[in-house]
């Protein structure tokens, strides 16, 4: 059973471009929620989707927005990037309803540098 | 503020002992996890302790919950080299599947072989 997936692992890119990152859930989990953690820092929670809406939403600015699919895989979206957004992305999966509701799986995470 | 404070912000020890870091809060709690990022790596989940729990155990990992203080703690023992990694502790407010989860900046630790 494949844990959770994201792609790409390393990205680079320069400020005022656009990025779209990646992340396929556990096998059964339906709800998806994206961190943004600077170097030395704790994670900061982005946004969380379930049933294909974001239901939940941390202090971030629209430039962030995401994307949820039928099959519960997700994207995450960064427009006009600045130097201040690189930092490792994680995305997080967990099963609405039943045992392990409330535990998260993390993926490895996707690295992204602005320059 | 939601998130739970870590203390202390790193711990250094020799491998074989044990090690302990602490967890504030400032609201009630539905529940408590704790988890461990390896450098750089995704978080992996050790332990969930409910508000009406005590103490768990899950192998060489003990916690404690003290509602009344707004605490918690986890113990490490007989610890690793493997074992260094940043532990977070996150406080849960809310029933269901809120999937925030609030972290602080966590407890560094570095076990010494």
């Amino acid at each position: 059973d494949a844990g959770v997936t994201q792609s790409p692992t390393h990205l680079i890119k320069t400020r005022g471009q656009q990025v779209t990152l990646r992340c396929s859930p556990k096998s059964g989990h339906d709800t998806v929620s994206w961190y943004q953690q600077a170097l030395g820092q704790g994670p900061q929670f982005i946004f969380q989707y379930y049933e294909e809406e974001e239901r939940q939403r941390g202090n971030f600015p629209d430039r962030f927005s995401g994307h949820q699919f039928p099959n519960y895989s997700s994207e995450l979206n960064v427009n006009a990037l600045l130097l201040g957004d690189s930092a490792l992305y994680l995305c997080a999966s967990s099963p609405e309803t039943g045992l392990g509701q409330n535990e998260q799986f993390f993926g490895p995470g996707t690295r992204l540098t602005v320059l | 503020s939601q998130q739970g404070e870590e203390d202390p912000q790193a711990l250094s020890i020799q491998e074989g002992e044990n090690a302990t870091m602490n967890c504030s809060y400032k609201t009630s709690i539905n529940n408590l996890q704790w988890y461990r990022q390896n450098s750089g790596r995704g978080l992996v989940h050790l332990i969930l302790i409910r508000s009406n729990e005590r103490e768990k155990h899950s192998g060489r990992l003990r916690v404690t919950l003290d509602t009344s203080k707004k605490s918690s703690s986890l113990l490490i023992t007989a610890s690793r080299a493997a074992d260094t990694a940043s532990y977070f502790c996150a406080p849960v407010h809310g029933s269901g599947n809120t999937g925030k989860l609030i972290f602080g900046q966590g407890t560094t630790l570095q076990v010494k072989p």
